[in-house]
């Protein structure tokens, strides 16, 4: 079936850095999120891209963080500076109607 | 905004017993969808069911649910659990301004 692909699967980043998560959405889905899921709770809701802007935003999704998709291209998600909280796995997803595809995830590890 | 409930953490059983994962909601939306996303151990997360209309119940690889508006509930319910069913399941909500709301997640064990 249709694949969102996430690079990398893990990563590790010193506090204070930047880092860029990137995703690789379904070819021709037009909605793109970015979810966000700490160890042992649940997966929740950071952001949602369409048609080049974004279009909804949780509280979860602060300053530090912005999403673009130059081009068509990767679906990124950047966090500039990184801090400790912000380790967790997140997943991108895409879609075109109500099904929602996911990614595998990216650990994150900020250290 | 939007919530999702799902109350048991941890289910635990038999291979060859029935299961229920109980799921309720609160929207302000009356056509939000209702799904169930399945999530096995470094894969990702993928969809298991999605709500048809009120009261009508919707089947796949042995799983079914029916979406009940009367009382918020999307229940996962299938007859016979199978070894391969051990994953974390999600009831998730979709509405039409920021997609989908997640539950905490079920995690089913089944056992020999």
């Amino acid at each position: 079936g249709p694949k969102v692909l996430q690079i990398p699967s893990h990563q590790i980043i010193d506090m204070g850095q930047m880092v860029t998560l990137n995703c690789d959405p379904v070819s021709n889905h037009l909605y793109f999120y970015w979810y966000k899921q700490i160890l042992g709770q649940q997966m929740e809701f950071l952001v949602n891209f369409y048609n080049g802007k974004v279009m909804e935003k949780s509280k979860l999704f602060k300053d530090q963080f912005s999403v673009e998709r130059p081009d068509g291209s990767y679906f990124t998600l950047k966090i500039q500076p990184t801090a400790l909280e912000d380790s967790a796995v997140y997943f991108c997803a895409s879609s075109m109607t109500a099904e929602v595809f996911f990614g595998k995830g990216t650990r994150l590890t900020v250290v | 905004g939007d919530s999702v409930t799902q109350k048991e953490g941890l289910v635990t059983l038999t291979e060859g017993l029935p299961v229920m994962l109980n799921c309720t909601y609160q929207t302000i939306y009356s056509n939000a969808f209702l799904f169930w996303y399945v999530h096995y151990l470094n894969e990702s997360p993928r969809l298991l069911l999605k709500s048809s209309t009120d009261n009508k119940r919707t089947e796949h690889q042995g799983f079914h649910a029916t979406l009940h508006k009367s009382s918020s509930s999307f229940h996962l319910q299938k007859s016979s659990a199978q070894l391969s069913d051990s994953a974390l399941y999600y009831c998730a909500l979709s509405d039409p301004a920021q997609g989908l709301t997640f539950g905490l997640g079920t995690r089913v064990s089944v056992f020999p």
